[in-house]
């Protein structure tokens, strides 16, 4: 079966900016989860949504958001981007709370 | 929050030799703790899971065990091959699908 499919794969943009990246969970899973993965703070918890329902938040600034669709199609927005956003953002999904599949992940860098 | 410890930050074992990753969370509400390999250019890959109803599971070379009192999760390899060589992350997980993750393990199978 298809995996979790992110897009774009490499995005690059400029301070100030907004930007949108998209993840396709596998087929019947109802869970996504969003990560942020830097060299200096691991992988951090964005947010997750079961169902089009937001069940979880991290603790990060308002600038991060996201939503799901109806077919379980996510999306995660990050605006006034700063240089500090540049990351390897992951997305994951799952039919309920366990065994969670990643993607590849979109490599944002803010220049 | 939760808070996961993972030791040791590097391993490097010969080929053949067995290799064990050792992790410690703070919130006893943590029910499910996942571990993950971490390839270049790759996202996390699930490569054995358990819940805190279970002690001990196990999958060909890889097993994982859970210590609920003190708790502890670690992950043992053996008959560790070069293709074994990678990030290991270790995660605690809570009924809502979020995902504390350790800091990373890395690796290194000598031939």
């Amino acid at each position: 079966k298809a995996g979790v499919t992110q897009t774009p794969r490499y995005l690059i943009k400029t301070r100030g900016q907004q930007v949108t990246l998209s993840c396709s969970p596998i087929s019947g899973h109802r869970s996504v989860s969003w990560y942020q993965q830097t060299p200096g703070q691991g992988l951090q918890f964005l947010f997750e949504y079961f169902s089009e329902t937001q069940r979880n938040k991290g603790n990060f600034p308002g600038r991060f958001s996201g939503r799901q669709f109806s077919n379980s199609r996510s999306e995660m927005n990050v605006s006034t981007l700063e240089l500090g956003d540049s990351a390897l953002y992951l997305c994951a999904s799952a039919w309920d709370n366990y065994g969670y599949t990643f993607g590849s992940g979109t490599r944002l860098t803010v220049v | 929050g939760e808070n996961v410890e993972q030791h040791p930050s590097t391993l490097s074992v010969q080929e053949g030799d067995s290799a064990v990753i050792k992790c410690t969370y703070s919130d006893s509400a943590s029910n499910y703790f996942p571990w993950y390999k971490q390839e270049l250019g790759k996202g996390p890959q699930l490569i054995i899971d358990i819940r805190s109803n279970v002690g001990e599971k196990k999958d060909q070379r890889i097993a994982v065990t859970l210590n609920k009192t003190a708790k502890h999760f670690s992950l043992h390899i053996t008959e560790t091959q070069p293709e074994d060589s990678a990030v290991y992350f270790c995660a605690a997980n809570t009924n809502a699908g979020k995902s504390t993750f350790g800091d990373g393990t890395t690796l290194t199978v000598k031939p």
